[in-house]
């Protein structure tokens, strides 16, 4: 089956701008979560989104926002972006064994200038 | 607070040798423990969780809750391991979120 993808795969936007980001899981799948990938921070958890609903949530700022839609597809959207936004964001996705078996997408390189 | 440790940045070892990649965990609960691997130019995948206590590619990762550790060992390292290799902690199996270390880059030398 298809895997998780991520659109668009890169993106250059200016500071003040916003963005959104766009994540498809495993068909079949219901739980959408995000991260933000840096050199200097790691992997570090945004938000998950489980039937239309966010279900766990990061310390990031209310600038990060999320939601997803009846057949599963999550946005992402950072507002006001700053020089400090630029990352790679991964999505992954879970099914019936949750995070036992997360799958992750390519990502969406941001860069912020 | 739940947090994964991650000591080594980098950990570079000669094609053969044993390899160890640490990590600890802090955490109140009994969490689940994954380790992660990303090699170059690919997307982040699941090695290894350690509630199947499975040897994936050669690699193992014992779960030691007394110490709070969950550490990838390998007798033999190969020239394909090479990759970043993340930790991560999970509280509940019935969410997506997980909770990852820094990382750890193994180079493996010929």
């Amino acid at each position: 089956k298809a895997g998780v993808t991520q659109t668009p795969r890169y993106l250059i936007k200016t500071r003040g701008q916003q963005v959104t980001l766009s994540c498809s899981p495993i068909s079949g799948h219901r739980s959408v979560s995000w991260y933000q990938q840096t050199p200097g921070q790691g992997l570090q958890f945004l938000f998950e989104y489980f039937s239309e609903t966010q279900r766990n949530k990061g310390n990031f700022p209310g600038r990060f926002s999320g939601r997803q839609f009846s057949n599963s597809r999550s946005e992402m959207n950072v507002s006001t972006l700053e020089l400090g936004d630029s990352a790679l964001y991964l999505c992954a996705s879970t099914g019936t064994y949750g995070v036992r078996e997360a799958f992750f997408g390519q990502g969406t390189r941001l860069t912020v200038v | 607070a739940q947090r994964v440790t991650q000591p080594e940045k980098l950990l570079s070892v000669f094609k053969g040798a044993p390899v160890e990649l640490k990590c600890n965990y802090s955490y109140s609960g009994s969490p689940e423990l994954f380790w992660y691997v990303q090699y170059s130019r690919q997307r982040l995948q699941l090695l290894l969780r350690h509630i199947s206590r499975e040897s994936i590619k050669g690699f193992t990762a014992d779960l030691n809750k007394g110490e709070t550790s969950f550490h990838l060992k390998k007798p033999f390292a190969q020239e394909e391991d090479s990759a970043m290799y993340y930790c991560a902690l999970s509280g509940s199996s019935n969410t997506g979120k997980l909770i990852f270390g820094q990382g750890t880059t193994l180079q493996v030398k010929p």
